[in-house]
């Protein structure tokens, strides 16, 4: 099946510094990714969709200069947190969905983002 | 614009019990509907996937509909085990590489 791998699975930076999260899909292609955010015991917030060879698009409210989304290439998307602050401080998940139209969306396992 | 409910918000059984976890969503021209379970701090996990022209799906111990009419789906979990207490998340989508809807998830625990 559908695998998505996500890196690193946690991180703590310090303020003011920048953090880069991969997301591969392994098995398949995916020219869309999605990149999610979810704070303690509550759903996945989406930011925004990643799409392969342009701009991505955010959703309402997200900062797309402090969010950097890069998806060079079928199998990697990658999210920049930008000048971290601790309000930055959360759990960020990719997803993708398989090639085969009984694939549904697969998600990475998730980074725990820790600003200090 | 795609609205999806979990009610309850958690929920605990006894060992052995079977259950039904519920899912309503506002816009019946949903496309896909998928299930997810999340441990703590980890990512999601597919359950089961509702294509379009389905109704439901099975996998082991789990059963999923989907009645678009009425705007539902439900997870059935059959002789509920201590290992199944996760969050159970449903989301649906509008279109192939549309985005996700989620529910708030409800939060199962299995009592030995």
């Amino acid at each position: 099946g559908a695998v998505v791998s996500q890196h690193p699975s946690w991180v703590i930076c310090k303020s003011g510094t920048s953090v880069k999260i991969e997301c591969r899909s392994l098995d398949f292609q995916a020219t869309t990714m999605f990149w999610y955010r979810q704070f303690p015991k509550q759903s996945l917030m989406l930011m925004a969709t990643s799409n392969e060879g342009s701009k991505a698009t955010y959703e309402q409210g997200v900062e797309k200069d402090k969010f950097l989304i890069n998806h060079a290439s079928l199998t990697l998307s990658t999210l920049t947190v930008t000048s971290a602050h601790p309000e930055d401080s959360s759990f960020y998940i990719c997803s993708a969905r398989g090639e085969a139209s009984n694939h549904g969306y697969t998600f990475g396992s998730g980074t725990r983002l820790t600003v200090v | 614009k795609q609205e999806v409910t979990q009610i309850p918000a958690a929920l605990s059984v006894p060992e052995g019990e079977n259950l039904v976890l519920n899912c309503s969503f506002t816009d019946s021209a949903i496309y896909n509907l998928q299930w997810f379970r999340q441990d703590p701090g980890k990512g999601l996990t597919s359950l089961l996937l509702i294509q379009s022209s389905q109704r439901e799906q099975t996998s082991g111990r789990l059963n999923a509909s989907l009645d678009k009419s009425s705007g539902r789906s439900t997870l059935y979990i059959a002789a509920s085990q201590p290992g199944d207490s996760a969050t159970y998340l449903c989301a649906g989508d509008t279109g192939a590489n549309s985005k996700l809807t989620f529910g708030k998830g409800i939060t199962l625990s299995v009592r030995p």
